[in-house]
């Protein structure tokens, strides 16, 4: 079975800032994703990051990076430069050949001024 | 262009009655999955619909179904509804299949008293 785990239930960051936030999976799949999903306090989940797990190179989308360590199943978030707009709750996920998306519970970003 | 849209926005229900939600997808995209997002949690994987026929169905009871259109719209259907189905009813399409990204709708709140 898939799991996805987020051992920060809230980060805060100062505006300008760099946090990274934190997730590990555990798959038997060879062949899979792995995301980083917002969720503002309007609700509306959007995609903020995708990384191929055959695909050695971290992804990377202006302000945020992130760290994938496939042998350690560690796929951790680098926001860089945080603004107020980044605050939200980030949800870590993986799917693979068994059309699932599994997410993580989430963790909380504040950022303040 | 039109994102993704569910239809009703809020919802109340009594135990014991039956619901049904409906979600219409991007243009052009044929994949449609269903989540449920319980308060302080990650959305939970239903269903997933490619081409009107199931590609995935998450751990949820037979009370749950649901139905891809011809026009890819789809409708999540619950029966005989208990108070633990109160939750945030999410609708996501994708081009393809799973490992194409998730648009997510507004969602649906389900409130069971």
């Amino acid at each position: 079975a898939q799991t996805v785990t987020q051992s920060q239930p809230e980060m805060s960051v100062q505006e300008a800032e760099t946090v990274t936030l934190s997730c590990t999976y555990d798959t038997s799949e060879s062949d899979y994703y792995l995301f980083w999903y917002k969720q503002p306090p309007s609700r509306q989940m959007i995609l903020v990051i995708r990384q191929e797990a055959y695909k050695q190179q971290n992804a990377t989308e202006n302000r945020f990076s992130v760290n994938f360590q496939k042998a350690a199943k560690s796929f951790s978030l680098k926001i860089s430069d945080s603004q107020l707009g980044d605050a939200a709750m980030y949800f870590c996920a993986h799917t693979g050949t068994a059309s699932k998306l599994t997410f993580g519970t989430g963790t909380r970003l504040q950022v303040t001024l | 262009d039109a994102g993704v849209t569910q239809s009703p926005t809020h919802l109340i229900k009594t135990r014991g009655q039956h619901v049904t939600l409906r979600c219409s997808p991007i243009s052009g995209h044929k994949s449609v999955s269903w989540y449920q997002q319980v308060l302080g949690q990650g959305p939970q994987f239903i269903f997933q619909y490619y081409e009107k026929e199931e590609r995935g169905r998450g751990n949820f009871p037979d009370r749950f179904s649901a139905r891809q259109f011809p026009n890819y719209s789809s409708e999540l259907n619950v029966n005989a509804l208990l108070l633990g189905d109160s939750a945030l009813y999410l609708c996501a399409s994708s081009l393809y299949g799973w490992e194409y990204e998730q648009y997510f709708g507004p969602g649906t709140r389900l409130t069971v008293t």
